[in-house]
């Protein structure tokens, strides 16, 4: 079936310095997989981070960067150096360009250290 | 950015009773959801709506479970009757078009 597999966490990097969460995923039945990474900073509503829609393509946001890999079936979220605010949990998710369904990951907890 | 609203932010409610989980999505969306997550599992899919009726729905969708969205107004999950299981936070999201989802903060419901 369809799903996604991400770091499992929690995640806890000092302030400044590099992050990577780990995302595979596994599109049986999507011919075309949209991929994503949403974020929860606490208190509040899931919210779009960033989008790719096409493989080979790399999408970034607030200095998070995450590349399609279809080869590798992965959707790793980077970012060069993290600050304390960045602190949330991030969900990958998988989705179909018609939207009628999204999957989402298990969500992975950031902790940033200041 | 949009925003999608879900009220109340919590409710408690005795096994068996009725419960209405209600949802103001972003006023020119066209397409809602309605996602369930048990404390420390993942967020699953319950169902999506589309156009009054609903397009896909999964196996956690119980027949207890039923959706509607009367005259543009507010997007409901309602639970009749509702079982211990059914504690969870259940999140509303909507989207114009294409796959960007907008989410709710959710709504905590407690099943005694």
């Amino acid at each position: 079936g369809d799903s996604v597999t991400q770091t499992e966490g929690p995640v806890t990097v000092s302030e400044s310095e590099s992050l990577i969460i780990n995302c595979t995923y596994s599109a049986t039945s999507i011919a075309y997989p949209n991929l994503f990474w949403y974020v929860r900073y606490p208190g509040e509503g899931l919210q779009l981070l960033l989008k790719v829609i096409t493989a080979g393509q790399k999408g970034s946001s607030r200095g998070f960067e995450a590349t399609y890999n279809k080869e590798t079936t992965s959707f790793h979220l980077q970012k060069a150096s993290v600050q304390e605010s960045d602190s949330a949990v991030y969900y990958c998710a998988l989705g179909d360009t018609n939207a009628y369904k999204v999957i989402f990951g298990k969500g992975t907890h950031l902790h940033v250290l200041p | 950015g949009p925003k999608v609203l879900q009220i109340p932010s919590h409710q408690i409610i005795d096994m068996g009773q009725m419960v209405t989980l209600n949802c103001d999505p972003v006023s020119n969306h066209l397409y809602f959801y309605w996602y369930k997550q048990i404390l420390g599992q993942q967020m699953e899919f319950l169902v999506n709506f589309y156009n009054g009726k609903v397009m896909e729905k999964s196996k956690l969708f119980k027949d207890q479970f039923s959706v509607e969205r009367p005259d543009g107004s507010y997007f409901t999950l309602k639970i009749q009757p509702t079982a211990l299981e059914d504690s969870a936070v259940y999140f509303c999201a909507s989207s114009y078009r294409g796959n960007t989802l907008y989410f709710g903060a959710g709504t905590r419901l407690s099943v005694l």
